[in-house]
């Protein structure tokens, strides 16, 4: 199993630009998370999906973020537009109806 | 509100030593504490986990100690070896609900060779 899977890696855009991240769960897994990881604050949940439908988006920081989940094996998270106070590492993790996440490599978001 | 505290925020450990990393929870509802290790450039992944029904786990050197009563867990690492030297997180939810679970801010252990 390869595991989750994000894309991009990397991403440097300039603020005000729309940014897309990318993420394939692992195969069988019914619950998608999408986390922000800053040193300032941490890991903190923006999303939970279960059965691909959103059960919570409270750590959605505001209207710029969304997410969506149009399939089992497909979710995005957007930022539109984006600020410089959105560079953080952007982590998406999966789970089967159970406590054990499995995180994907994350994607570095640099707004400039 | 954080509802799990985790310390130290950072930690210098000679090789061979013991590594102790220590987190409080407030919600009573929580049962399930898993500890996650996060290697710089990855994602965290899952190291150990317990369940207040027991007062201790050990997986080879990593060792989680849990004290209901007082709403604390902690984890040990025997004998540090330097390819331990990573951020470890703490964590706690609830089976049964929506397995979200609540973060520590994170130790970053650093082992000396």
């Amino acid at each position: 199993d390869a595991g989750v899977i994000q894309s991009p890696r990397h991403e440097v855009t300039e603020m005000g630009q729309e940014v897309t991240l990318r993420c394939k769960p692992i195969s069988g897994h019914n619950s998608l998370f999408w986390y922000r990881q800053t040193m300032m604050r941490g890991l903190e949940l923006l999303i939970y999906f279960n059965n691909n439908v959103p059960i919570d988006d409270s750590g959605m920081p505001e209207d710029r973020f969304s997410a969506k989940m149009p399939n089992a094996s497909f979710s995005t998270l957007k930022i539109q537009p984006s600020e410089p106070r959105d560079s953080a590492v952007y982590f998406c993790a999966s789970s089967f109806s159970g406590h054990e996440q499995y995180f994907g490599p994350g994607t570095r978001l640099t707004v400039t | 509100q954080q509802q799990v505290k985790q310390s130290p925020q950072s930690l210098i450990v000679q090789k061979g030593g013991i590594s102790i990393i220590n987190c409080a929870y407030e919600n009573t509802a929580f049962d399930y504490f898993p500890w996650y290790q996060q290697f710089p450039g990855k994602g965290p992944a899952l190291l150990i986990a317990i369940r207040p029904d027991v007062s201790e786990k050990k997986e080879g050197r990593f060792t989680i100690s849990f004290n209901k009563s007082a709403k604390q867990f902690s984890l040990h690492i025997m004998d540090s070896q330097p390819g331990d030297s990573a951020t470890y997180f703490c964590a706690a939810s609830i089976e049964g609900g929506s397995y979200i679970p609540t973060f520590g801010r994170g130790t970053s252990l650093i082992v000396h060779p």
